[in-house]
C-alpha cells in the first residue's frame, strides 16, 4: 500500500545533540515533499519544502533535509538541538500523479529535548 | 503574516447531533483543505475545495460530510449525524498553487478539537 512511513515515533536527545528523523514514502512517479512541525499547544507549521532541483534544502530553524529518489527518503536533520525544539514533526508526502492536492503525512516523531 | 483560523477551539457533541467546523482561510487563497487527526494517530486528508467545489476527497469523507463556502471568507466542514469514531482533531488548510499545478504549500489552522459523547 502507498504511505508514507516515520520510523521513530519518540526520540529523546540533550540539547546540542544531533538530530536525523527518518522518512520514507512508497509513492512513484514524481512527489513534493515536506516537513511540518507542531510545537506544543501550537498548530501545524512547515519547516522546510522539496519540489525539485538540489536535494538538499534548508528550512527554518537551522534544519535541512535530503531527498534521496533511489532510497524515498526524505530524512530531516538539525546538527545540534536546543530545548525550544521540542516538538512534534511530521513527514509529507503530496504524490502528484494519484492525489494533486492532497498531503500524506507520516505517523509522526515526538521529539523531547532535555536542557 | 496572514493565518488560517478555526472556530471552536472546542466542540463537545452528542452522538447523533450535527456539527458545524469552521475555518477562515488565508484571504488570496485557492485550495481549501479539511484534515483529521485522531488521537494518537496519523493526520488524514479528508477532502480539498476549489472553485466552489469539491475537487478531491478520501474513503472517510462519505456521505456523513459535507464541505461549503457560504461566503467569500469561510469554509465549513459539517458532520449531519456525529459517531463516537468522528471524534478527533480537526485542521483546516490552505494553498495558493502557483501557476502549473505543481507547488502546492498548504497553511494549517490550529485545529478544532471534537469530541462525540
Amino acid at each position: 500500500a502507498q504511505s508514507v512511513s516515520q520510523h521513530n515515533h519518540h526520540v529523546i536527545l540533550s540539547e546540542a545533540a544531533s538530530l536525523e528523523l527518518g522518512c520514507n514514502y512508497s509513492y512513484g512517479g514524481t512527489v513534493n515533499l515536506f516537513w511540518y512541525v507542531q510545537y506544543p499547544g501550537q498548530h501545524l507549521q512547515l519547516l522546510l519544502k522539496y519540489f525539485s532541483g538540489d536535494p538538499l534544502v534548508k528550512g527554518i530553524k537551522g534544519f535541512e533535509a535530503e531527498f534521496i529518489k533511489s532510497k524515498f527518503s526524505f530524512n530531516l536533520r538539525k546538527p545540534s538541538v536546543q530545548w525550544s525544539d521540542t516538538a512534534e514533526y511530521f513527514c509529507a508526502v503530496n504524490p502528484l500523479n494519484t492525489g494533486f492536492q492532497k498531503l500524506v503525512f507520516g505517523t509522526g516523531t515526538r521529539l523531547l529535548v532535555s536542557p | 503574516e496572514p493565518e488560517v483560523t478555526q472556530t471552536p477551539s472546542h466542540q463537545v457533541t452528542q452522538m447523533g447531533q450535527e456539527v458545524i467546523l469552521r475555518c477562515v482561510p488565508i484571504s488570496n487563497h485557492l485550495y481549501f483543505y479539511w484534515y483529521r487527526q485522531i488521537l494518537g494517530q496519523k493526520v488524514e486528508f479528508l477532502v480539498s475545495f476549489y472553485n466552489n467545489e469539491i475537487s478531491e476527497k478520501s474513503e472517510i469523507f462519505d456521505d456523513q460530510f459535507s464541505v461549503e463556502r457560504p461566503d467569500g471568507s469561510n469554509f465549513t466542514l459539517k458532520i449531519r449525524s456525529t459517531k463516537l469514531e468522528d471524534s478527533a482533531m480537526y485542521f483546516c488548510a490552505s494553498s495558493d498553487p502557483k501557476t502549473g499545478g505543481s507547488y502546492n504549500e498548504q497553511f494549517f489552522g490550529p485545529g478544532t478539537r471534537l469530541t462525540v459523547l
